[in-house]
C-alpha cells in the first residue's frame, strides 16, 4: 500500500545550525505535501506544503524541497530556535483524496 | 474563530466499555476527519464523513469502530468494547474543500484514550 518513509525518527542540533528532515513517498500520483509540526501535546499544525508543480518552496527559515522523479522532499530549517523543538511530521496526498499518508515523525531538539 | 474542538482531551476505559469521542469542526467546514496516533508514530487515516454522510471509512477496524456526523451537533468516533490496543490519540481534523482539493487540515488538540 501507500506508504511514507521519514528520516531521521531524531535529530538534535545546537540552536542556529541547519536541520533536514527528509521523506519519500510511494505513491507516484501524490501531488500534494504538507509538513505538520506538532509542539507535545498540542495538535499538529501546519506550517508549509507544496504541490508537484513547484520544486522548492521557501516562507522565512524553513523550506521544503520535492523531486517528483525521486519521490523524495525534504524539509529545510535554517538558524534553528529553541522554539522549533517539536516533532515534525511529512505527509503526502493527491487530489481526489483526503486521505493523507503521513510520516513517522522527527522528534527535533534544538539545544541552546 | 474557535478552532477544531475535540473533547474530552483525556478518557480512560476498562476493556470493555465503551469510548465516545466528539468533535465540532471549524466554523464554516463541512468535511471532519478522523485519525489515530499510536505511541512513537504517525497519523494514520481512519474515517471522512460529511454532514449525515460517511464518505470514507477504509481506515476504520472492521468491528467495534463507528462514526457519525449528525445534521446538528458534534462528529461523534465510537469504539465499542474497548481493548488494550485502542490507546491513542484520536484526532479530529476538518477542512472548508472536500475531497477533490487537497490543502491545509485543521487538527483538534486529540482526545487521549487509555484503556486499562
Amino acid at each position: 500500500g501507500e506508504n511514507v518513509e521519514q528520516h531521521p525518527s531524531t535529530l538534535s542540533v545546537q540552536e542556529g545550525d541547519s536541520a533536514v528532515i527528509k521523506c519519500t513517498y510511494s505513491d507516484s500520483a501524490s501531488n500534494y505535501f504538507p509538513w505538520y509540526k506538532q509542539e507535545l501535546g498540542k495538535r499538529p499544525q501546519l506550517i508549509i506544503d507544496i504541490r508537484s508543480n513547484v520544486g522548492e518552496k521557501k516562507d522565512q527559515r524553513i523550506a521544503v524541497t520535492l523531486n517528483k522523479t525521486a519521490k523524495h522532499f525534504s524539509l529545510h530549517i535554517t538558524e534553528t530556535q529553541p522554539e522549533d523543538s517539536a516533532v515534525y511530521f511529512c505527509a503526502a496526498g493527491r487530489s481526489g483524496t483526503y486521505k493523507y499518508i503521513f510520516g513517522t515523525g522527527t522528534r527535533l531538539k534544538v539545544l541552546a | 474563530n474557535a478552532g477544531v474542538m475535540q473533547n474530552p482531551r483525556h478518557l480512560v476505559r476498562r476493556r470493555g466499555q465503551e469510548a465516545r469521542l466528539r468533535c465540532s469542526p471549524m466554523k464554516g467546514h463541512s468535511h471532519v476527519y478522523w485519525y489515530r496516533q499510536l505511541p512513537e508514530e504517525g497519523l494514520k487515516f481512519m474515517v471522512y464523513l460529511q454532514k449525515e454522510n460517511i464518505i470514507d471509512e477504509s481506515g476504520m477496524p472492521k468491528e467495534r469502530f463507528s462514526a457519525e456526523f449528525p445534521k446538528e451537533g458534534p462528529s461523534i468516533l465510537r469504539i465499542q468494547q474497548v481493548v488494550r490496543g485502542d490507546s491513542a490519540a484520536y484526532f479530529c481534523a476538518s477542512s472548508p474543500f472536500g475531497g477533490s482539493d487537497t490543502g491545509e487540515l485543521f487538527f483538534g488538540e486529540g482526545s487521549r484514550l487509555t484503556v486499562l
